[in-house]
Order: C-alpha cells, then structure tokens, then sequence
C-alpha cells in the first residue's frame, strides 16, 4: 500500500507560470518530508525539504507547503522554466534512515 | 568524488539467469540503500545497510533476491532466478545518515526476457 501519494502522473505548465506539484501522505509517523527531482537516465536528485514542524519552506524558486491536519504537501515552482521539466518524487521519512518515496510526477514546461 | 557508482548501466539477460548489481557508495557515508523503480510502483525502497549491516530488508520482494554489503566500498544485489517481472531500473544510494543527504547513483537498467 502506497504511504506517499502522487495522483497526478503528470502535469503541463507553460513556461514563466507557476506549477504546483502535490502530495499526499498515510503515515502519521512521517516527520519530514523532501522532493526529488530526476532526469532520464540520472538518479534522483535532492530538491528541498520541510520538517513536520514548520509549514512551509522556501528555497529561491522552489517553495514546499505542507498541511498536517490533511496529511498534504506541495511543491511550487515559480516561475517555470525549461530546465524545469523532470520527474519530481515526493518523499517522507518516519525519524528513521529510510525515505519512502511516491511514484513521481512528470512535469512538461511549455514553451 | 565520482558520486556513487553503479554498473552495469545497462544488462539484459535471458529469463532463469542471475543476475547481480553492483554500487560502490561515496567514500565515508555509512549508510546505502537500494531502489528498484517501475512504472506501476515508483520507487520502492528494497534493502538498506548502516555500516555494512543490514537494517530493514522488508522491500526484498522474494527469495529470489538477496544483497550484499561486504565492505564500506561495495554491495551487490542479486536476483536468482531472474524473471520479465524484475524488468525496471534499479537505483543504489548513500547517505552519510543525514535524511536530506542522500546521493543517488545513475542506476542499471534491468531487462530480463
């Protein structure tokens, strides 16, 4: 059973806009949460993080939500740019080594 | 550093046939953990090791697959018998034990037919 979810499997943004990725989440455990980006034939890359103790975390372009009471976090990306266009996996850890990740969303920037 | 290393990038082989993986971590992390990513489950944590012990291999899928940490610098996983199911790619990570410190290696992509 899926702990992390990403219901969008993939997700058009014109170039310049914003783009919200979401997440959802089962564990109640889950203390911090991060999102991955990744381009073909390359592994995942660290993207940015929140713990379970903030709500929200800035990172230049790239700003993280997360709303407890819904078990729901979000990335947003603006403004979208080319370069933008990955694979994006939202991931959570539970206070132990291991990070348990969604299935990913592929983001298309637009000319 | 090279980052973490992974071959082979690419290997196909027959159905019934063992297969093993190899990743050589980044120099000093103690921690390394191995993923199969597909299409219907995303990326799956199988196995992870701290200082070359074996912690959680609740994700191993079967017996057919086992993984090895022998030393600091290397681990394998091994698939026997390979099947067309364990087609995906398969991705090694290190961490030097800090959540947000994880490096991913490029992966190997398995084809088994």
């Amino acid at each position: 059973d899926q702990q992390v979810k990403q219901n969008s499997p993939s997700l058009s943004v014109q170039e310049g806009r914003i783009s919200i990725l979401n997440c959802d989440y089962t564990n109640s455990m889950f203390d911090y949460f991060l999102w991955y980006k990744k381009y073909p034939a390359e592994g995942p890359t660290f993207l940015i993080s929140i713990s379970s103790i903030k709500d929200k975390n800035e990172d230049g372009r790239f700003t993280v939500f997360l709303n407890k009471s819904a078990k729901h976090l979000s990335l947003h990306i603006v403004p979208s740019q080319p370069g933008d266009s990955a694979v994006y996996f939202c991931a959570a850890s539970a206070g132990d080594d291991k990070i348990i990740f969604g299935k990913g969303t592929r983001l298309h920037i637009l000319p | 550093d090279a980052g973490v290393i992974q071959s082979p990038r690419h290997e196909v082989t027959e159905m019934g046939q063992e297969v093993t993986l190899r990743c050589k971590p980044i120099s000093g992390h103690n921690s390394l953990f191995w993923y199969r990513q597909t299409m219907m489950r995303g990326l799956e944590l199988l196995i992870y090791f701290n200082n070359n012990v074996p912690i959680d291999d609740s994700g191993m899928p079967e017996d057919r697959f086992s993984a090895k940490m022998p030393n600091a610098s290397f681990s394998t996983l091994k698939i026997q018998p390979s099947e067309p199911r364990d087609s995906a790619v398969y991705f090694c990570a290190s961490s030097p034990g800090t959540i947000d410190g994880y490096t991913f290696g490029s992966g190997t992509r398995l084809t088994v037919v």
